[in-house]
């Protein structure tokens, strides 16, 4: 069964610092692997994908994610963190035999500090 | 971007009564729409798949006559919430695909249902 993992809760990082937001995954068949944003009391925002190609991929505000395939990872990275990117974070994978359905991570709570 | 507008976005009512929230892709006909759960701090859980012009597809636990799904056009899908009751209090979000696998899901903005 497809199931995506994110390891933490929480993710504290001081402002101007790179931040990492872990995400693993477990699929059959090819990974359609995304990142969204969610802001309190708002729906998703999405942020970036992976669908095939360069394994490094660039997204909205500055963020990015690294496909690596041999361990099953797509953690979400920016350099330099700001204190408008607290937030809660979503890794989702969608099974690549033809649904559209979304599999969602637990969530990780970003927090920035000034 | 493409937009899904969910309305409304909050909403408060009384035990026994039901509610219908709409989820409306603008500017793109949307083969499939979702509805999730999401409670306090935790994670989305799917309720079910609605195709236009299909029943919805539930997941497994989600009572389909408890809350029911209308898919009545390519862009609007609507979630009843019937004889709702205090426990069905929780924040709802829609989002919508064009059916194509190689493009991301749109979320609406979510409603806070408040049952009292």
């Amino acid at each position: 069964a497809q199931s995506v993992a994110q390891p933490e809760d929480q993710v504290n990082v001081a402002e101007g610092n790179p931040l990492t937001v872990k995400c693993t995954y477990s699929v059959s068949g090819n990974p359609y692997l995304f990142w969204y944003v969610q802001y309190p009391n708002r729906g998703l925002q999405f942020l970036l994908k992976y669908i095939t190609g360069d394994n490094l991929v660039k997204g909205s505000y500055g963020f990015e994610a690294e496909f690596n395939k041999s361990q099953t990872s797509f953690h979400l990275k920016k350099p330099s963190a700001l204190v408008s990117d607290s937030a809660l974070y979503f890794c989702a994978v969608r099974d690549g035999r033809g649904t559209d359905k979304l599999i969602f991570g637990t969530g990780t709570r970003l927090q920035v500090f000034p | 971007g493409a937009v899904v507008s969910q309305h409304p976005s909050w909403v408060i009512c009384k035990s026994g009564t039901s509610v219908k929230i709409e989820c409306r892709s603008l500017d793109f006909q949307a083969t499939t729409m979702f509805w999730y759960r999401q409670f306090p701090k935790q994670s989305l859980m799917l309720m079910a798949t609605s195709n236009e012009g299909s029943k919805a597809t539930y997941e497994q636990g989600v009572e389909k006559d408890k809350f029911l799904i209308n898919h009545a056009s390519l862009t609007l899908s609507t979630l009843t919430v019937t004889s709702a009751h205090p426990e069905d209090s929780s924040f709802y979000i829609c989002s919508a695909t064009r059916g194509d696998p190689n493009t991301e899901a749109f979320f609406g903005q979510g409603t806070r249902l408040t049952v009292v």
